[in-house]
């Protein structure tokens, strides 16, 4: 079975101001995927960034990259040079490569960008 | 727009009665996914469609059936409804079948069902 902590489930940042988002991951599968989406007020849930269990370099999409630390088992996400509409829920996510695609989620951090 | 259309986007309804939430996966998309998120349970997974073919089973309710059609848009038939049951529904659709990469979930808007 798969499981995603997340242990923040509120954060304050200010504006333009880097944040780390953390995750830590629980899994026997050898090969897996993690994943991060953002959920804003309105409801939708928004694919920010993928990260393969075998890749050997960090992601990173634009603002954002994750810092995956395999040995630790940890996915955090960081988001730099924070912007008001950055200020949603987010979720880390799992799945296994192995015919198991179903994404498993954290409960989420709130993340709130103050002016 | 993600691509993955849902209908409706808001019901209410009483307690006993059945309802039908719509999916549409993006062009392309055979795997369609269903997800519940409540306050107090956050994102479940509740059961997954390939092509037609039921692929995944995850804390689906009995009360609750799923399925995908042969044009791949899906159903989630809620029944007996309780309280409990009042919830935000999520559909999602990927590509893979068996992914060796990543299999991103695109999702939809949802569809926002409280039951009273």
């Amino acid at each position: 079975a798969q499981k995603i902590t997340q242990t923040q489930p509120g954060m304050f940042v200010q504006e333009k101001e880097a944040v780390t988002l953390d995750c830590t991951y629980d899994t026997s599968d050898p090969s897996y995927g993690l994943f991060w989406y953002k959920q804003p007020s309105s409801g939708e849930m928004i694919f920010l960034i993928y990260q393969g269990s075998y890749d050997q370099q960090n992601a990173t999409e634009g603002r954002y990259s994750l810092n995956f630390q395999k040995a630790r088992k940890s996915a955090n996400l960081v988001i730099s040079a924070s912007q008001l509409g950055d200020s949603a829920m987010y979720f880390c996510a799992m799945n296994s490569n192995f015919g198991n695609e179903k994404l498993t989620f954290g409960t989420g951090t709130r993340l709130t960008i103050i002016p | 727009d993600s691509g993955v259309t849902q209908t409706p986007k808001h019901l209410i309804t009483a307690t006993g009665q059945r309802v039908t939430l719509r999916c549409s996966p993006r062009s392309g998309d055979l795997s369609v996914y269903w997800y519940q998120q409540s306050l107090d349970q956050g994102l479940q997974f509740l059961i997954q469609y390939y092509n037609g073919e039921e692929r995944a089973k995850g804390n689906i309710l009995e009360r609750f059936s799923a399925q995908q059609f042969p044009d791949l848009h899906s159903e989630l038939n809620l029944s007996s409804l309780e309280l409990g049951d009042s919830a935000l529904y999520f559909c999602a659709s990927s590509v893979a079948e068996d992914s060796s990469g990543a299999n991103v979930l695109t999702f939809g808007a949802g569809s926002r069902l409280t039951v009273l």
